[in-house]
């Protein structure tokens, strides 16, 4: 199974807004509202941040919403802070019942 | 408050096992609303699904990695384990276990992570 296509990096001047997109297929994001998002910081475990497209885990910031359109989900961080600098990861349950991840974005705050 | 904690040796060598073992407090494998879950990062690259298990003993696999890998389960000890056979530099990585929220038996989402451990495969 191929990962999950995300953009390499993405990058935004603080209160601003960046949003990070996830393609699949039919065969898993296009075919599931069972797609989550994970922030992971340098040498951190990864954290939940949207989970089944745009649902948010307790405590997470509102300023993180999900999306989806289609085969390609969406991750959008509002007003960009210094402390959103990090790795960002989809992942899709897929028609095979296995799970895919993308292949990282990292978020650079300017 | 869930913990994961990840354990085993740190060092293994080319075509050996490898073998982890992730330890849950605060939590019951014995969840029916969860599964149980072992995925990797290789320095400087991204998250890979290695697989996961089911309190009953019923595993789903990564297709890449299906004919060397078998993830188990221990209700009694509340742990999980990962072992991965002839092992080479290519799986040298950060090991995670986490636990994963499920709804009618699909994965929602790896809702609580380890710290992770490293292992390095060299001779």
């Amino acid at each position: 199974q191929s990962a999950l296509t995300q953009p390499a990096s993405v990058s935004g001047s603080p209160g601003q807004s960046i949003t990070i997109s996830c393609t699949g297929t039919s065969g898993d994001v296009g075919g599931y509202n069972f797609v989550s998002w994970y922030q992971q910081h340098p040498g951190k475990a990864p954290r939940l941040m949207i989970y089944e497209v745009s649902n948010r885990p307790s405590g997470v910031s509102s300023r993180f919403s999900g999306s989806k359109s289609g085969s390609t989900a969406s991750l959008t961080i509002s007003g960009l802070q210094a402390e959103d600098e990090a790795d960002y990861y989809c992942t899709s349950y897929t028609v095979s019942t296995t799970v895919i991840f993308g292949g990282g974005t990292k978020v650079t705050v300017l | 408050q869930v913990q994961l904690q990840e354990s085993g040796p740190g060092l293994v060598k080319p075509s050996e096992t490898l073998s982890l073992t992730c330890t849950v407090s605060g939590a019951s494998v014995n969840s029916g609303s969860h599964y149980w879950s072992w995925i990797r990062q290789p320095p400087g690259k991204g998250l890979e699904w290695i697989g996961s298990i089911y309190y009953s003993g019923s595993t789903s696999y990564n297709p890449s990695l299906k004919s060397r890998v078998t993830i188990s389960i221990d209700t009694s000890k509340n742990q999980f384990s990962l072992k991965l056979n002839s092992v080479t530099a290519a799986d040298t990585a950060v090991y995670y276990c986490s636990r994963v929220g499920i709804i009618s038996m699909i994965v929602r989402a790896f809702d609580i992570w380890g710290h992770g451990t490293m292992v390095t495969v060299s001779a």
